[in-house]
């Protein structure tokens, strides 16, 4: 069965250091992938997508992604947080119809 | 600049009113969705539809219904609201492969009391 786990429900890191959230996967076939961000009170907002080529791919904000096709994997990482970025991250997984996503990791960012 | 709107941002609804979630999106998308967040929960599909008069489904319909009668709008009803269905109501949109990721409003924040 399709599932997306991001193992973490809330982290909290100091402004300026590195950030990674972490993106676990099962799906039958090779499905797009998408990380979003969700500030408080809104709706969600893509980050960005993978579907083929390059396993690491950049987005909006300063954010990358790499997917790890042997550990179905696709992790969200950022080299410096700035306080703006406290929000809630979403890891979305699918095709078409059918897209599956995580629970969600909460971001906090400590000055 | 694309977009998907909910009509209301926040609605505050009595125990066994019939409920009417408008959504309305300008990117001529044949996929639309509704999706309720709760915490903890993550998201979690209602209903969806692919086309006009066309609808599926979702993981949690139950007590829902929905309704596409023009390609730009959809409509999630609940037709007797109940406490349990106080949430966070998602709507969003894509084109029919979904590459480029859906396309989400704002939300409506539904309290039933």
């Amino acid at each position: 069965a399709q599932s997306v786990t991001q193992p973490d429900i809330h982290i909290t890191v100091s402004e300026g250091a590195s950030l990674e959230l972490r993106c676990n996967y099962s799906y039958g076939a090779t499905p797009y992938l998408f990380w979003y961000v969700q500030s408080p009170g809104q709706g969600l907002q893509l980050l960005l997508k993978y579907f083929s080529g390059d396993t690491l791919v950049q987005g909006i904000k300063g954010f990358e992604a790499e997917f790890k096709r042997s550990q179905s994997s696709f992790n969200l990482r950022k080299p410096s947080v700035h306080w703006s970025d406290a929000a809630e991250y979403f890891c979305a997984v699918g095709a078409g119809n059918d897209m599956r996503f995580g629970a969600g990791t909460r971001l906090t960012v400590k000055p | 600049d694309v977009k998907v709107t909910q009509s209301s941002r926040y609605l505050v609804k009595r125990t066994g009113e019939k409920v009417f979630l408008e959504c309305v999106q300008d990117m001529d998308h044949e996929n639309m969705f509704w999706y309720r967040q709760d915490p903890g929960l993550g998201l979690r599909l209602i209903y969806f539809s692919y086309d006009v008069k066309m609808k599926e489904k979702g993981d949690i319909p139950e007590g829902y219904s929905v309704s596409r009668e023009k390609k730009e709008r959809f409509s999630l009803i609940l037709e007797s609201a109940s406490t349990n269905q106080t949430s966070m109501y998602l709507c969003a949109s894509s084109s029919p492969g979904g590459e480029k990721g859906y396309t989400f409003g704002s939300g409506t924040r539904l309290t039933v009391v």
